[in-house]
């Protein structure tokens, strides 16, 4: 069962241009909400994340949007630039619990020149 | 300062097979956690460890084992492996169970089975 659901898989933004991922949740108990970046060879790495009790939080080019009611959130990269050619993963975890990370499925960002 | 360190980076076994994992953690971290992530999707949650015990498990079946070392660094073993088992293997690590933005992934370790 997909916790996490991420759209689109793949994208391609041309340089200078707004990338944006989407994703929703199901489980109403999640409290915190990663964003991962994954370059080939490497692990995940944090990129930015928010709690429920914001709805809205930027990191240079970098913004979440939080959307509680409709169970929604997303990354916004302004300016994209050929740097930020990646996987993204959107994720969620409970931190009543133990620090179990549900992940999305994941976004293929190419940024063209 | 060294981050995750996984080895072997890449492994091939063959069906049947066991297989071993190791993690070090950073320096200081005394959380390691376990993902799988089978090519095309995101990680999936193995197991979560702390102090040397186990704090969490996804939903894997029994063949998955994992343990910690008094040194925080920590194995992950396989057993009877199938092809379904063909993923990245990931270690994280983070402080404590609690340091959601102090947690950091490793390289990882490639494992095919044939």
């Amino acid at each position: 069962q997909q916790q996490v659901k991420q759209s689109p898989q793949s994208l391609i933004v041309q340089k200078g241009g707004i990338s944006i991922i989407n994703c929703a949740y199901e489980n109403t108990a999640f409290d915190y909400f990663p964003w991962y970046q994954q370059f080939p060879g490497k692990g995940p790495a944090l990129l930015i994340a928010i709690r429920p009790d914001v709805s809205e939080k930027k990191e240079g080019r970098f913004t979440i949007s939080f959307n509680k009611s409709a169970k929604q959130f997303s990354l916004h990269i302004m300016d994209s630039q050929p740097g930020d050619s990646a996987t993204y993963f959107c994720a969620a975890s409970d931190s009543g619990g133990y620090q179990k990370v549900t992940f999305g499925i994941g976004t293929k960002l190419q940024v063209i020149p | 300062d060294a981050g995750v360190t996984q080895s072997p980076t890449h492994l091939i076994k063959t069906r049947g097979q066991h297989v071993t994992l190791r993690c070090s953690p950073i320096s200081g971290h005394k959380s390691v956690s376990w993902y799988q992530q089978v090519l095309g999707q995101g990680p999936q949650f193995i197991f979560q460890y702390y102090e040397k015990e186990e704090r969490g498990r996804g939903n894997f079946p029994d063949r998955f084992s994992a343990r910690q070392f008094p040194n925080y660094s920590s194995e992950l073993n396989v057993n009877a492996l199938l092809l379904g088992d063909s993923a990245l293997y990931l270690c994280a690590s983070s402080p404590n169970p609690r340091s959601y933005n102090e947690q950091f992934f490793g390289p990882g370790t490639r494992l095919t089975v044939l």
